[in-house]
This record gives C-alpha cells, sequence and structure tokens, in this order.
C-alpha cells in the first residue's frame, strides 16, 4: 500500500520560506512524479507543480517564481520550498502521486496545515 | 488555464436516490491519441484528502463502489451516484489534466436531504 506523510513547520512567518517535506513508503520514488497541491481553508485546491526522480520538474506558473522542489532517493523523500509567503499562501499541502506526467493523482498525503502569521 | 466549473454548487438528496453532479471545462479535454477525455472525480470528506474516484472521465478507480459512474465528454461531463449511501457525504471535484498546469474545479457538496 503506498502512503505518503507530509511534515514540516505549520506556522510560517510573512516573507519567510516555507518548507515541506513528503516522506513515501510502499514505492519508490523513481516510478512516478510526484506532486504538491493545496487547499485554502474552505476553498479549492490548487496545483503546485511535480518533480521526477530524474529531477525533472514542472510548476504552476502561478506560482514559478517561488517554488522549488527537491527529492532525496536515499529517503524516498521529496520536498517543497515556497519562498516569500504571504497570507494567500495558508493553507492545507498535500503531497501526491501523479499518474503520468499530466494525469490524475491516485495516493495523497493526509495534508497538513501551514498558517502564515507573524 | 483551462477554468473548470461545477454545478451545483450543493445538492441534498435522501437516501438511495440518485444524486448528479456536472462538471464543465473552458475548452475540450478530448484528448485524440486514445480517444479519451483527460477528466477525473475526487471524493473530499471533512478532514480528509481527496480520493480518486474515476479517471479518463468514466473509467473506476480499483475499490470505488459501482454506483459511481462518470460521463460525458469534450467540455460537458456528469458524475453520478446512483444510490445516494450516508457514507457518499462529502464534496465532489473534478479536474483536467489535458494540458498543465492541471485544474480542478470549485467542488460540489453533497449531503443528506
Amino acid at each position: 500500500q503506498v502512503r505518503l506523510q507530509e511534515s514540516g513547520p505549520g506556522l510560517v512567518k510573512p516573507s519567510e520560506t516555507l518548507s515541506l517535506t513528503c516522506s513515501v513508503s510502499g514505492d519508490s520514488i523513481t516510478t512516478y512524479y510526484w506532486s504538491w497541491i493545496r487547499q485554502p481553508p474552505g476553498k479549492g485546491l490548487e496545483w503546485i507543480g511535480y518533480i521526477y526522480y530524474s529531477g525533472s520538474t514542472n510548476y504552476n506558473p502561478s506560482l514559478k517564481s517561488r517554488v522549488t522542489m527537491s527529492l532525496d532517493m536515499s529517503k524516498n523523500q521529496f520536498s517543497l520550498k515556497l519562498t516569500s509567503v504571504t497570507a494567500a499562501d495558508a493553507a492545507v499541502y498535500y503531497c501526491a502521486r501523479l499518474v503520468g506526467t499530466s494525469g490524475w493523482f491516485d495516493y495523497w498525503g493526509q495534508g497538513t496545515l501551514v498558517t502564515v502569521s507573524s | 488555464d483551462i477554468v473548470m466549473t461545477q454545478s451545483p454548487d450543493s445538492l441534498a438528496v435522501s437516501l438511495g436516490e440518485r444524486a448528479t453532479i456536472n462538471c464543465k471545462s473552458s475548452q475540450s479535454v478530448f484528448y485524440s491519441s486514445n480517444n479519451k477525455n483527460c477528466l477525473a472525480w475526487y471524493q473530499q470528506k471533512p478532514g480528509q484528502p481527496p480520493k480518486l474516484l474515476i479517471y479518463w472521465a468514466s473509467t473506476r478507480e480499483s475499490g470505488v463502489p459501482d454506483r459511481f459512474s462518470g460521463s460525458g465528454s469534450g467540455t460537458d461531463f456528469t458524475l453520478t451516484i446512483s444510490s445516494l449511501q450516508a457514507e457518499d457525504v462529502a464534496a465532489y471535484y473534478c479536474q483536467q489534466y489535458s494540458t498543465t498546469p492541471p485544474t480542478f474545479g470549485p467542488g460540489t457538496k453533497v449531503d443528506i436531504k
């Protein structure tokens, strides 16, 4: 069974960098594409981007200037960094497995709430 | 970006009755290479992540009850719950993956009447 688990600070100050990690078990991160998706409280879902084990990435143009994704194959983890956060970045952040470079998301983490406040 | 819209915003259906959710894309999500539509449906219960129900507009994910079905083509799609059960109370989202970035509809909340 594939499992994903997000981890990272739940509180980030405005203008600082949000950093999250997703730990994957039950599958190797070399086999699929891996994504981050966020959901502001009470709102809809926004795709942030994906990373492949080769290092290939693709980011949502709306966030591209502030997003960096990376992966650690030795730990079977991938990570998200979002710089210069504002209140608009407050959301539940999910990591998910993406089928193909542009497909559906078949496994999701439980999500982690990130609040932006000083 | 392809804009996804859903209707209604919410609906209440009696147990055992049919629930129908509509999803519309701002441009066609038909993929001519395999004659399929790049459209997925998810169910999200409060405090939980979305759960994949359907992909390629009508292919049910493994383990999803057959009361859930998807249909449609081009720009207009429907998710049908043929006989609503109490455990189906949730928000439902459509997602297109025809172009990057993949985009989601705003969601439809389903409740029991």
